[in-house]
């Protein structure tokens, strides 16, 4: 199985709602990754875990709170979002946390988010 | 800092015709380079890899080779089919202290017609 999944497909909010985007591996990859991409642009990096711990956090702003709860799921909690935040949310999971670069990236099929 | 450059498009070929996807980078160390192809309303899937100097990737009848000497990585297919069409994204991959950041490029679409 190599596969990672994310629900929902799709996900429209009000600024001042709350949810919370899932994502789920199988593979036993032990580094999970939250991107977001605006159309015709590459993924940005959000956040990273590595064994379960948040490694990195690129600067997002505290409405995005994300939680590993094992080493198979990834939560993106959403708080009081603003419009720009609507984007494609995109979870991927690598093999091996600093593994010389040499793993790539499974990811999963994405959260079209729109918030209105 | 470590980047990406790829030649941007949109690019549009028939079909059976020849493709090649320009990418050079900029990084220090020896980064492992990628190519990943995002098709409509999809994720991004991993297209092929090169993990160091002189290694050619090649899958579906893609290949790329990394060039250390000219940085480059450059994408290409003999005989593109309509099923081809998506966006293409070359990337580098660098260790940091406990995790491999990506670094992506801009991306190159192509559209390929009957």
């Amino acid at each position: 199985d190599t596969e990672v999944t994310q629900t929902p497909k799709h996900l429209v909010m009000g600024m001042t709602n709350k949810k919370s985007l899932k994502c789920e591996q199988h593979m036993g990859h032990r580094a999970m990754y939250w991107y977001k991409q605006k159309a015709k642009k590459p993924p940005e990096l959000m956040f990273v875990y590595s064994y379960e711990k948040l490694s990195i956090n690129e600067s997002v702003p505290s409405r995005f709170s994300p939680e590993c709860p094992n080493s198979s799921l990834l939560n993106l909690h959403l708080h009081a979002l603003q419009p720009e935040d609507s984007a494609l949310y995109l979870c991927a999971s690598s093999q091996v946390p600093g593994g010389m670069g040499r793993y790539e990236q499974y990811f999963g099929p994405g959260t079209r988010l729109t918030v209105t | 800092g470590d980047s990406v450059t790829q030649m941007e498009g949109p690019v549009t070929l028939s079909e059976e015709a020849f493709l090649t996807i320009n990418c050079t980078y900029t990084a220090t160390g020896y980064p492992s380079l990628f190519w990943y192809v995002q098709y409509p309303g999809e994720g991004l899937q991993l297209l092929l890899k090169a993990t160091k100097a002189d290694d050619k990737g090649s899958n579906k009848g893609f290949e790329a080779t990394y060039r250390k000497e000219t940085t480059s990585f450059h994408l290409e297919k003999g005989s593109v089919q309509v099923s081809d069409s998506a966006v293409y994204f070359c990337a580098l991959s660098v260790t940091k202290t406990s995790y491999d950041k990506v670094i992506f490029g801009p991306g190159t679409s192509l559209s390929v017609i009957p």
